[in-house]
């Protein structure tokens, strides 16, 4: 079966300074791994997606993930906060590459808040 | 703007009531998929289509029934409407199953 745990659900950062949002996945096939951002009434955008290539996935406004297989980690980080990244995260897993079905499962979220 | 359309925005209505939600799927896209966003569950698929064919279900409640047309629109219907129906309804879409999902801005769905 597949499932994500997002191990924060609440992140504050100062504007400028790195952030680091968590998530350990479980997954019975060769996962794939996304983080989907959802600013305050709006929809889900997608920031970057994990498939089998590179394990360093990166992804729009200065995003990028790590996949590591030996932890089950999918870790979004970003080296400088803007304001404008205040969000709610979310990190999710498909079904398995090769499954005839596309369901995405979805971390509880993670709120960001970027303080000036 | 990420293609994918949703009719209403908002919706509100009474317990019992039976509502529909549309969504149009970008251009070129086959699957079609439903996800509920609330405080207490969190986003829950709920279905899928392909090419007019139900493939997957999820979490979804027997009142509550979907189907995708012809022309690869979908419609969601949540019949007999329970105050716990409250939520934020997406619709998604892709190419196929293994190809990225772009979201629609959601159906707000609130019943009183």
């Amino acid at each position: 079966a597949q499932s994500v745990t997002q191990l924060d659900s609440h992140v504050s950062v100062s504007e400028g300074t790195p952030v680091l949002l968590r998530c350990n996945y479980s997954s019975s096939y060769s996962p794939s791994l996304f983080w989907y951002v959802q600013h305050p009434n709006k929809g889900l955008q997608l920031l970057l997606k994990y498939t089998s290539a590179a394990t360093l996935v990166k992804g729009i406004n200065g995003f990028e993930a790590e996949f590591k297989k030996s932890e089950t980690s999918f870790h979004l980080t970003k080296p400088s906060a803007h304001m404008s990244d205040a969000a709610e995260y979310f990190c999710v897993v498909s079904d398995g590459r090769g499954s005839t079905l596309g369901r995405l499962y979805f971390g509880r979220g993670t709120q960001l808040t970027v303080w000036p | 703007d990420s293609g994918v359309t949703q009719t209403p925005k908002h919706l509100i209505t009474a317990t019992g009531q039976r509502v529909t939600l549309r969504c149009s799927p970008r251009s070129g896209d086959l699957s079609v998929y439903w996800y509920q966003q609330s405080l207490d569950q969190g986003l829950q698929f709920l279905i899928q289509y392909y090419n007019g064919e139900e493939r997957a279900k999820g979490n979804i409640l027997e009142r509550f029934s979907a189907q995708q047309f012809p022309d690869l629109h979908s419609e969601l219907n949540l019949s007999s409407l329970e105050l716990g129906d409250s939520a934020l309804y997406f619709c998604a879409s892709s190419v196929g199953p293994e190809a990225t999902q772009y979201f629609g801005p959601g159906t707000r769905l609130l019943v009183l």
